[in-house]
Order: C-alpha cells, then sequence, then structure tokens
C-alpha cells in the first residue's frame, strides 16, 4: 500500500465549529489531493497541492482551505463547519509523471451536527 | 473539461457470470483513464489505468478494459465474476493539463454478485 495516513479516521463534530484533517505521506510525492465523497456524486476535488506551499482550488473548494508546510503533510481545514461538509474525506498522492495514477488514503469520515 | 459517465449506478451479476461496467467519457485532449474499485469503509484502490499504449489493459483481480476512442469508452469486464468482486467501481479520466493532472471521476457503479 502507497505510505499515506489520514489522521482522524472518524470525527463528530458541531456546526460552526473549525476541523482539520491531515494527511501524511512517506512516499515523498509532489502532488497531493484532497476530495469528499458523497452519494449520487463519486469524488470531487477540493484543492490540490503541486509543491510545498504551492495549492489550488478545484472543483469545489468553498469552505474549504489548505496548507502544505512540509512535503510530506497536507492539511484540510474546515474554518467554521457547516452540515452540508458532512462528507467522507479522501487524500490521494501522485509522483512527478502526469502518467502515474494516484493512490488514496483509507478516509475521514466527518460527521457535522 | 472532460467528464465521465458511468452508465449503471447498480450492476448484479451471478457469480461465474460476466462482469461489464460501462465508462464513456469526454476530453479535449488524449485521456488518460482509470478504473478504481473501493471496498466498503476503504479508500480507492487501482485496478488498471490506461496511459496511450496497448488499448486494451489489463489490471488486477482479472479484470479488464478496452480503449475504444471511435467511442469515446472505456469499458471495464471480466470473464467469471467472484463474490470477493463485489465493490464499487469509479472511472476516471485526467486532464492532463496544468500543474496537477487532475481526475474527474465518475459517480460509480456498486457491483452485486448473487450465489
Amino acid at each position: 500500500d502507497a505510505g499515506i495516513t489520514q489522521s482522524p479516521r472518524h470525527k463528530v463534530t458541531e456546526t460552526g465549529t473549525p476541523v482539520t484533517l491531515r494527511c501524511h505521506q512517506t512516499e515523498n510525492h509532489r502532488y497531493m489531493y484532497w476530495y469528499r465523497q458523497d452519494p449520487g456524486h463519486g469524488l470531487r476535488l477540493i484543492h490540490y497541492s503541486y509543491g510545498v506551499k504551492d495549492t489550488d482550488k478545484g472543483e469545489v473548494s468553498d469552505g474549504y482551505s489548505v496548507s502544505r508546510s512540509k512535503t510530506e503533510d497536507f492539511l484540510l481545514t474546515l474554518e467554521s463547519a457547516t452540515s452540508s461538509q458532512t462528507s467522507v474525506y479522501f487524500c490521494a498522492i501522485r509522483g512527478s509523471a502526469d502518467n502515474q495514477p494516484q493512490h488514496f488514503g483509507d478516509g475521514t469520515r466527518l460527521s457535522i451536527l | 473539461a472532460q467528464s465521465v459517465t458511468q452508465l449503471g449506478s447498480h450492476v448484479s451479476v451471478s457469480e461465474g457470470a460476466l462482469v461489464l461496467l460501462r465508462c464513456n467519457y469526454s476530453s479535449s485532449v488524449p485521456p488518460y483513464l482509470f478504473w478504481y474499485v473501493q471496498y466498503p469503509n476503504q479508500g480507492l484502490q487501482l485496478l488498471l489505468k490506461y496511459t496511450s499504449a496497448a488499448t486494451l489493459v489489463k489490471g488486477i483481480n482479472g479484470f479488464e478494459a478496452e480503449f475504444k476512442k471511435s467511442e469515446t469508452s472505456f469499458h471495464l469486464t471480466k470473464p467469471s465474476a467472484h463474490m470477493s468482486d463485489a465493490a464499487e467501481y469509479f472511472c476516471a479520466v485526467s486532464d492532463r493539463t496544468g500543474t496537477a493532472s487532475k481526475l474527474t471521476f465518475g459517480t460509480g457503479t456498486r457491483l452485486q454478485v448473487t450465489l
């Protein structure tokens, strides 16, 4: 398995609270991605990173921010969580060649009450 | 912009029967295409990929897919289904542009295998 660890694996929190999810990789890959998975939508890209301190928005970035201060860590923050952000969040990594596939972590199940 | 359509959100087959999961894509550039499988409460695992070499691609667990440019399709097949194949399957296309070759996923097909 690709060396990707997501933490926490499960979290329940209340509307309006800040939440940070962590993705840690041991592969030294350049590219990292955050997705959310919802029934009927497949996976949708939230944000991605192409290097330390280099990030960009994906398809569904509103309400989310990211940071990457080290190659191995990519953080996803919900500044003020809303119930619509209840979802399963996946981190993925990819090597430098664009024909390489993305490899996924095991996900974080986030419930916002 | 690219898009992926997976026809059939649920597919049911008998054990030993042919598995056919459909994927059609649109892309403004020659695509890279991927199939992933997701078992309950797990992340996505790569089954196979097409990156402009052979059009018939073989993957893990006996699955294969054929890239057909004229039909803009990349259907996934397996000759004989096994109970352990029950899972959700996602097709994805890479945009091959910009800095990160972002993936666009289909909405998934849940495969049920019955005795």
